[in-house]
């Protein structure tokens, strides 16, 4: 079984900061797909990176896929409350292998 | 396209009373899943579904049962409900768009059994 690790899993901070949270394994993937969930709601596809070194925008927020394909990380750019959400990242495979999730609060 | 719907919205069982999660998508997608979602967790997936007729055990599929006679329709069965049955409950259907492959959710059902 793949397993994706996430980290950190809780992280609180004040509105125009910058953040960056990781998704690691020990196994290769061939691709790799970002979801944010905001309360209430169910998870939400942002990207899905495909290419080792791979680096996709959306707006404020960069995702990496690693080089080795193994790991990607998110980074958010002058976070804001709406920002506020679960992030998780999911494997390709069937069943879709989902990380624990970092859970976000940007705080006005 | 609805996408991915799921009712009820809430419900509250008594200790040992069942009842089913209904879960539907008109996306013509094959693949669909029940995952549950414990306060402040990620998800679990408890059954999946590669086609209709076709189902197969998750990570936590104790406690559940599900069906799946036509593609569209995924139903989830408690039938001895367990208070540590209290989740949040999300269907979701898995389709490409635009050569992507997607994980579709729906808004969730939210049980609490007492």
């Amino acid at each position: 079984t793949q397993l994706l690790e996430q980290s950190p899993q809780f992280l609180s901070i004040q509105e125009g900061e910058n953040l960056t949270v990781y998704c690691n394994s020990s196994s290769v993937f061939s691709s790799l797909q970002w979801y944010r969930q905001e309360p209430g709601e169910g998870p939400v596809l942002l990207v899905t990176v495909v290419t080792g070194g791979e680096v996709k925008k959306l707006k404020r927020l960069t995702f990496q896929f690693g080089d080795a394909r193994k790991d990607s990380s998110l980074h958010i750019t002058a976070a804001q409350p709406g920002d506020t959400g679960l992030y998780l990242c999911a494997g390709p495979n069937t069943p879709l292998v989902f990380g624990k999730g970092t859970r976000l609060s940007v705080i006005a | 396209n609805a996408g991915v719907t799921q009712t009820p919205k809430f419900r509250i069982l008594k200790i040992g009373q069942s009842m089913t999660l209904q879960c539907t998508q008109d996306m013509n997608h094959n693949y669909m899943y029940w995952y549950r979602q414990d306060p402040g967790m990620g998800l679990k997936l408890i059954y999946y579904s590669v086609g209709a007729g076709i189902t197969d055990k998750g990570e936590v599929p104790n406690g559940y049962n599900v069906s799946r006679s036509t593609t569209e329709d995924f139903p989830l069965r408690l039938e001895l409900a367990a208070p540590s049955q209290t989740s949040v409950y999300f269907c979701a259907s898995r389709g490409r768009i635009s050569g992507e492959e997607t994980q579709y959710f729906g808004p969730g059902t939210r049980l609490l059994v007492l």
